[in-house]
């Protein structure tokens, strides 16, 4: 695709829910990331996948979040049994390579809103 | 302690005007710092990225210089327009294997571009 594409945009899930939020990077991007941006801060690492290996997961905040990217394209955040602190903003991003100094390309978002 | 913290937390000028926005950084070492813009509701968009070794860069009306013995970064915007109106945010890479990927943000700085 032309972008990093997200679904849903606005997600509001009632205490105790389990969501899940889909990223499609751009095709071809070898690694895709996952932040998580609260209200007025910016955003905070969450995990990182180069294809289908997850290489990195120490920014996942509880055992409830839970990231995969089977096939190395689209990748799906899973929060279980949401809680009002996992209200925020979480940003997928992709880049061509795992190579430094490469632009890294963000989507829009999933606004989540935890009630 | 913030390890990217940026100056002013907001910001008004006046459309045609030039400011500077500050970002000191405590990362070190580190792998490359970039700027993003990022506008209300949607994902943050590149602005620059220079390496610990590059002094300055730029994009368009957008100049941003690195000074890696005090630890400091800034962006200039040249001859402000409605449409800079946004958030800009500092983002610094660690050095070090997988360190690129684990971007450490600043908090932002809000510029309001008023006519």
């Amino acid at each position: 695709g032309a972008g990093v594409s997200q679904s849903p945009r606005y997600k509001v899930a009632k205490r105790g829910q389990d969501v899940a939020l889909r990223c499609d990077p751009i095709s071809g991007h070898v690694s895709l990331f996952w932040y998580q941006q609260a209200l007025g801060q910016g955003p905070e690492f969450l995990t990182y996948f180069q294809n289908e290996a997850q290489l990195d997961k120490s920014g996942l905040p509880s055992d409830r979040f839970f990231a995969e990217r089977p096939e190395g394209s689209v990748s799906t955040l899973k929060i279980q049994r949401t809680q009002q602190e996992d209200s925020a903003v979480y940003l997928c991003a992709s880049s061509i390579t795992g190579t430094s100094g490469n632009t890294i390309y963000f989507g829009e978002g999933s606004w989540l809103t935890v009630v | 302690k913030n390890q990217v913290e940026q100056s002013p937390q907001s910001l008004i000028i006046l459309e045609g005007k030039n400011c500077t926005l500050q970002c000191n950084y405590t990362v070190s070492p580190f792998s490359n710092l970039r700027w993003y813009k990022q506008d209300t509701g949607r994902g943050p968009v590149s602005l620059t990225i220079m390496t610990f070794s590059e002094n300055t860069k730029s994009n368009g009306r957008y100049t941003a210089t690195l000074d890696a013995d005090t630890k400091q970064s800034s962006l200039h915007i040249t001859a402000s327009q409605l449409s800079d109106s946004a958030s800009y945010i500092c983002v610094v890479s660690p050095w070090g294997s997988g360190g690129y990927n684990k971007l450490i943000f600043g908090a932002g700085t809000r510029l309001a571009v008023h006519p």
